[in-house]
């Protein structure tokens, strides 16, 4: 079946970097696009960016822009979220989901499906 | 502050029917399709509802989306106790050049 399967859980101090991974499975991992999401305790969604495995063309939020770079190794299926200069408020769980597209007339629209389990990323001193 | 609008709450009765509501602009919902995502206690989130009212395989059909203007909403018919979760709606901005999302609103199945 198709599913993304993040690493594990991270406690980090404030200004050092994080390396999320997230490897696909059960689809053609170069069709569709991964999307990072990070979800602060108790808190909702909040859109990071995404990656094309394609072509590895990339659109960050621009709250994240000089502190976020994603990659992916499609001989491996995996994509890479690294975040760096933590902060606390960086503490999240991140997110990553398979983007994929469809046209209907002139629209085209995108949706996000599957998710990974999540990765808990902690940041204290 | 979340660029959608969304309630934080609402509730409802087994075998009743629920609405949520999402409000945003002309430049995300306003001009690109609505996404809805369900995340039951403890896990990620799952695609409920993509370009407006569409259905992904193994979403049962209680579970209706619809569109008008720059509001969306979410129909849940025949709640049931499983239904208990956060949804959220989201959408691409023209303004921003990046995913949106609601706030979230936590369903509770009384």
């Amino acid at each position: 079946q198709i599913q993304l399967v993040q690493s594990g859980t991270e406690v980090k101090k404030p200004g050092a970097s994080v390396k999320v991974s997230c490897k696909a499975s059960g689809y053609s991992f170069t069709t569709y696009g991964v999307t990072w999401v990070r979800q602060a305790p108790g808190q909702g969604l909040e859109w990071m960016g995404w990656i094309s495995p394609y072509n590895g063309n990339t659109n960050y939020a621009q709250k994240f822009q000089g502190r976020v770079t994603m990659t992916t190794d499609t001989s491996t299926s995996t994509a890479y979220m690294e975040l760096r200069s933590l902060r606390s408020d960086d503490t999240a769980v991140y997110y990553c989901a398979r983007r994929g597209t469809g046209r209907d007339g002139y629209n085209l629209y995108a949706w996000l499906d599957p998710w990974g389990q999540g990765t808990l990323v902690t940041v204290s001193s | 502050q979340s660029v959608l609008t969304q309630p934080p709450s609402a509730s409802g009765t087994p075998g009743q029917r629920d609405t949520i509501s999402c409000s945003g602009s002309s430049s995300n919902i306003g001009s690109n399709a609505v996404n809805w995502y369900q995340q039951l206690p403890g896990t990620g989130p799952k695609l409920l509802i993509y370009n407006n009212n569409q259905r992904p395989s193994g979403v049962p059909d209680r579970f209706s989306g619809s569109k008008s203007g720059t509001s969306a909403s979410l129909a849940i018919s025949g709640l049931q106790s499983e239904d208990e979760a956060d949804y959220y709606c989201a959408a691409w901005d023209d303004s921003l050049n990046g995913v949106v999302f609601g706030g979230g609103t936590k369903l509770t199945v009384l």
